[in-house]
């Protein structure tokens, strides 16, 4: 298996929702990232999870609450979204220290209501 | 600030032609360099590595590095239309941590 899986797909939220986002891998990798991405911009990283534990957190508001409960999964937790939270979230993961690369999801495309 | 620079493009390519595509960083101590190919509304895929001088060919794409220089490129022959594409570049900087370029928007014209 060479898939990062992520769902859902397309999310549509309102400002007081809570929910979240879901990736899982099957590759042993041992490290596992969210990224942001905008339009026409380049994937912005928001946390780093290595050997399950939280080893960046890029300034990320509260709002967005990571979690991961075993090496094969990563969780994404969002409530009270802005509008200027809709974008691109993409999973990634990789061998730690991550020398050959990354293997990306297909993303979740949120928009925020 | 440890960058890595791309020219934004849209660079525009006949059908047939080679494609070329540059990026500089700034990381001296940059171990691993990776190309990503992302279509539009998709995830970005990694098309090609490459770890020490020179160039690493795979299929139709040739990935060149110069470490002295400080650039890496991909060169992508006989262009398809379907190579149409954004092009990012990322460099793995001296903390692991991946640098991305802003990417290269690539036309291949039929």
């Amino acid at each position: 298996d060479t898939e990062v899986t992520q769902t859902p797909k397309h999310l549509v939220m309102g400002m007081t929702n809570k929910k979240s986002l879901k990736c899982e891998q099957h590759m042993g990798h041992r490290a596992m990232y969210w990224y942001k991405q905008k339009a026409k911009k380049p994937p912005e990283l928001m946390f780093v999870y290595s050997y399950e534990k939280l080893s960046i957190n890029e300034s990320v508001p509260s709002r967005f609450s990571p979690e991961c409960p075993n090496s094969s999964l990563l969780n994404l937790h969002l409530h009270a979204l802005q509008p200027e939270d809709s974008a691109l979230y993409l999973c990634a993961s990789s061998q730690v220290g991550p020398i050959y690369g990354y293997t990306f999801g297909s993303g979740t495309r949120l928009t925020v209501v | 600030q440890k960058e890595v620079e791309q020219n934004s493009g849209p660079l525009s390519v006949p059908e047939g032609a080679i494609a070329s595509l540059n990026c500089t960083y700034s990381d001296r101590g940059s171990q691993s360099f990776f190309w990503y190919r992302q279509y539009s509304g998709k995830s970005p895929e990694l098309i090609m590595s490459i770890y020490s001088n020179g160039d690493k060919e795979d299929g139709r794409f040739t990935a060149q590095l110069n470490k002295a220089s400080q650039y890496v490129s991909l060169l992508i022959r006989d262009s398809q239309p379907s190579d149409s594409a954004t092009y990012l570049c990322a460099v793995l900087g001296s903390n692991y941590q991946l640098i991305w370029g802003a990417g290269t928007k690539l036309i291949i014209k039929p």
